[in-house]
């Protein structure tokens, strides 16, 4: 069955420290990929996603994902973790139906 | 501006009773979708809708319905409330031919 998997429920890192959120997908086709975060207390938005094309992918507030077919990943960084990065990360693949299946989520927490 | 809303975003009653929940969407897309969100922040597919076809997640109870009046909302109807239904419910859209989906705030439902 279609599935991502996020390593790591909770993951600390210092304020300018490395994030590292990892995400492995199960498809054995190309998928589509998405991260989202979900700030407390609100809605899931769009951090960035893979279609097609570069595998290296740019999202919002400095964060980026690079697609590995074959390590069947798609790792979400940044370079310097900030105290408003502090949040609730989710990896997600699309079914043929355009319904999402989300990994568990991971809980960043930035320790100042 | 709102492209994605849900109303109420806080909801406690009574177990046995019916209620509804509204979402709405102003970005003008084909298919709308219902996930809830459980208190360990696992996010499951619901349903899909678009003006052509439901698609029901096998796992959801029949005590649950999906109901469109238009392109723009797609409200959630759930009968005989239980206490496991309490959780955090989000709407989303997306656009025909298009993956990324767009979250509402989310209405968290207490079920006492």
């Amino acid at each position: 069955a279609q599935s991502v998997t996020q390593l790591g429920s909770h993951v600390s890192v210092s304020e300018g420290a490395l994030v590292l959120l990892r995400c492995n997908y199960s498809s054995s086709v190309p998928p589509y990929l998405f991260w989202y975060v979900q700030y407390p207390n609100q809605g899931l938005q769009l951090l960035l996603k893979y279609t097609t094309g570069a595998t290296l992918v740019k999202g919002i507030n400095g964060f980026e994902a690079e697609f590995k077919k074959s390590e069947t990943s798609f790792h979400l960084t940044k370079p310097s973790a900030h105290m408003s990065d502090a949040a609730e990360y989710f990896c997600a693949e699309p079914n043929t139906g355009n319904q999402f299946y989300f990994g568990t989520g991971t809980s960043l927490t930035v320790i100042p | 501006d709102t492209a994605v809303s849900q109303t109420p975003k806080y909801l406690v009653t009574q177990m046995g009773n019916d209620k509804s929940i509204k979402c709405e969407q102003n970005l003008g897309h084909d298919t709308m979708y219902w996930y809830k969100q459980d208190s360990k922040k696992f996010l499951k597919i619901m349903f899909s809708y678009n003006n052509k076809e439901l698609i029901i997640n096998e796992t959801v109870p029949n005590r649950f319905s999906p109901k469109s009046p238009d392109k723009a909302h797609l409200n959630l109807h759930i009968n005989s409330l239980e206490l496991g239904d309490s959780a955090v419910y989000f709407c989303a859209s997306s656009p025909q031919g298009g993956y990324t989906q767009y979250f509402g705030p989310g209405t968290r439902l207490t079920v006492l």
